[in-house]
């Protein structure tokens, strides 16, 4: 089937730092990739969509300043958040489709920041 | 914006036991899915329907589109479904999910 890996999985650093987030369709190639986030014990709230060449939509009140994100091929997309804040400190998650952003989307294991 | 909204939010089962979980929306949609996160935070898309029902092993999903509900079933529970499970819904917008179902099962 198909499988999207995150890297790191889990990663710390301190406040005022930029972290860099990979993820990447390990055995398909990804048209649409989405980001999300997830609080403790909440719902996951989509961040942004990425098409490959092309720059990503990003929801409502999420700062695309803030939250690079970066898709240049089919099999990877990177989120860069940068200057972060501990409130920043969340589990972020990816998913990609095969074709149209409306396919099943296919998510990855999630990479847990902690900002110091 | 569509409301989703799971029902329970929490949910302890004896081993063997069938669970439903519920999950329903306010608004028309297009695709409904059906996820299970893992204590670790990995997710795994179980079903994704539009109409009917879908099983898969031990899971069976059905969606009602004129009452805006789906369920999801577990039969014969076990101890490794302990998990959350995600309803999430499309429609002229990305995905929207529930804040999900934690189901634990104890053997």
């Amino acid at each position: 089937g198909a499988v999207v890996s995150q890297h790191p999985s889990w990663v710390i650093c301190k406040s005022g730092t930029s972290v860099k987030i990979e993820c990447r369709s390990l055995d398909f190639q990804a048209t649409t990739m989405f980001w999300y986030r997830q609080f403790p014990k909440q719902s996951l709230m989509l961040m942004a969509t990425s098409n490959e060449g092309s720059k990503a939509t990003y929801e409502q009140g999420v700062e695309k300043d803030k939250f690079l994100i970066n898709h240049a091929s089919l099999t990877l997309s990177t989120l860069t958040v940068t200057s972060a804040h501990p409130e920043d400190s969340s589990f972020y998650i990816c998913s990609a489709t095969q074709g149209a952003s409306t396919d099943t989307q296919y998510f990855g294991p999630g990479t847990r920041l902690t900002v110091l | 914006k569509n409301e989703v909204e799971q029902s329970p939010q929490n949910l302890t089962a004896q081993e063997g036991e069938f669970i439903t979980i519920n999950c329903s929306y306010s608004v028309g949609i297009s695709a409904l899915h059906w996820l299970q996160q893992h204590p670790g935070g990995g997710i795994v898309s179980l079903f994704m329907l539009s109409s009917g029902k879908k099983k898969h092993g031990r899971l069976i999903a059905t969606i009602n589109i004129q009452e805006k509900h789906s369920s999801l079933h577990i039969t014969a529970s076990h101890p490794r479904d302990s998990a959350v499970y995600i309803c999430a819904v499309r429609g002229n917008t990305p995905l929207v999910f529930g804040k999900g179902t934690r189901l634990s099962v104890i053997a």
